[in-house]
């Protein structure tokens, strides 16, 4: 298997410019998370969906991020406009089913700088 | 709510030292408990798990107890090596409520010299 697959891995921005971030989960795995890494704040979870619908989008910071799963095999998240504040590395994972057991499996991030 | 804290890092040992990076939660039911390792530039890996009171979890060498009565999960190792040189991040899982996710410590960047 691939894996969770992250595009791109590193992205480049000036403020106020629009950012999409992607993710592929892997295959049969119906819940995905959107995580961001900073060294002030730890691993922060930004939303999560089970099944295609979101079911805590809580840790969303502010309207300016959205994320979206149109189908079971594609999630996008995206800053608009971003800020030099966003800059961190953003990871997603998946797992088969969320609940107690679960574990996740990460992609190997995006790393956004914002300037 | 729920919460994971762990020991500050960084963590800097000779080979074959002796590894404990402690963990302690706060939680609300029966979670799981889970510590996952980040080695650079990749994501976060599975390293080991326990999902109720008294069991151990291991793995490559590395093991956890989960304590209901201290609420702790200390991560341990006999003899480190140098390719074990990473970020280690402790986690808790909901009790069993469909759409719970995962919660992580600040993580613990343990280096290892040899």
């Amino acid at each position: 298997d691939a894996g969770v697959i992250q595009s791109p891995r590193h992205e480049v921005t000036e403020m106020g410019q629009e950012v999409t971030l992607r993710c592929k989960p892997i295959s049969g795995h119906n819940s995905l998370f959107w995580y961001r890494q900073t060294m002030m704040r730890g691993l922060e979870l930004l939303i999560y969906f089970n099944n295609n619908v979101p079911i805590d989008d809580s840790g969303m910071p502010e309207d300016r991020f959205s994320a979206k799963m149109p189908n079971a095999s594609f999630s996008t998240l995206k800053i608009q406009p971003s800020e030099p504040r966003d800059s961190a590395v953003y990871f997603c994972a998946s797992s088969i089913r969320t609940g107690n057991n679960s574990p996740l499996h990460f992609g190997n991030g995006t790393r956004l700088t914002v300037t | 709510g729920n919460s994971v804290t762990q020991m500050e890092g960084p963590v800097t040992l000779s080979e074959e030292a002796f590894l404990t990076i402690n963990c302690t939660y706060t939680a609300t039911g029966y979670p799981s408990l889970f510590w996952y390792v980040q080695y650079p530039g990749e994501g976060l890996q599975l390293l080991l798990k326990a999902t109720k009171a008294d069991d151990k979890g291991s793995n490559k060498g590395f093991e956890a107890t989960y304590r209901k009565e201290t609420t702790s999960f200390h991560l341990e190792k006999g003899s480190v090596q140098v390719s074990d040189s990473a970020v280690y991040f402790c986690a808790l899982s909901g009790s069993g409520q469909a759409g719970t996710a995962l919660i992580f410590g600040k993580g613990t960047t343990l280096s290892v010299s040899s």
